[in-house]
């Protein structure tokens, strides 16, 4: 079985500052793993995805994730955080089948 | 443009009634899917369906139902039988080609409330 574990539910930083998102997966089988933004009353966009080609993935708007087998983790992360990141975080992984499995989501502030 | 359309946007439903929430899509995906999503808790899988006329349920499919008659249309009813709609839900749906690491597009999604 699959699952997704996002470790805060609420994660604050300052406009310029690094923007840390966490996100730790559980599967029997190699994973592929997501990160979708969703604005306030929105659907999902995918921000980018990882299906083993290389372990560093970039996705939009500056946000890049690093595959860690070792570590079963997946985080996001962006440099420099702008006003305009304020949103949902959603991590989520698919390992066979049609289902994806979603963790509970990080919701990110920016403190101007 | 290619995507996926929820309509309508907000829904407002009496105690005792059933409604439809509407999902179209036209990116020619085989697989759609319904999520319920409530602050704190994610996305929770309701119905999903692979191809025409078949659908399987979800991990909260008890007091919904579904139809598929066309590839482009995956409807969703909330019944009087789900003591608690009140929510958000969204429609996604999936091309098959690349197998399960293909992306799940996702509609703008449709807020119910139960007066």
């Amino acid at each position: 079985a699959q699952s997704v574990t996002q470790l805060g539910s609420h994660v604050s930083v300052s406009e310029g500052a690094l923007v840390l998102l966490r996100c730790n997966y559980s599967s029997s089988v190699p994973p592929y793993l997501f990160w979708y933004v969703q604005y306030p009353n929105q659907g999902l966009q995918l921000l980018l995805k990882y299906t083993s080609a290389a372990t560093l993935v970039k996705g939009i708007n500056g946000f890049e994730a690093e595959f860690k087998k070792s570590e079963t983790s997946f985080h996001l992360t962006k440099p420099s955080a702008h006003m305009s990141d304020a949103a949902e975080y959603f991590c989520a992984v698919s390992a066979g089948g049609f289902k994806t499995i979603f963790g509970a989501g990080t919701r990110l502030f920016v403190k101007a | 443009d290619g995507g996926i359309t929820q309509s309508p946007k907000y829904l407002f439903r009496k105690e005792g009634q059933n409604v439809t929430l509407s999902c179209e899509q036209n990116l020619n995906h085989d697989a759609m899917y319904w999520y319920r999503q409530d602050p704190g808790q994610g996305l929770r899988l309701i119905y999903y369906s692979q191809i025409v006329n078949d659908f399987q349920k979800g991990d909260i499919a008890e007091g919904y139902s579904v139809s598929r008659e066309k590839k482009e249309s995956f409807p969703l009813t909330v019944t009087s039988a789900q003591k608690n709609p009140t929510a958000f839900y969204l429609c996604a749906s999936k091309g098959l080609a690349g197998g399960f690491t293909d992306t799940q597009y996702f509609g703008p999604g449709t807020r119910l409330t139960v007066l």
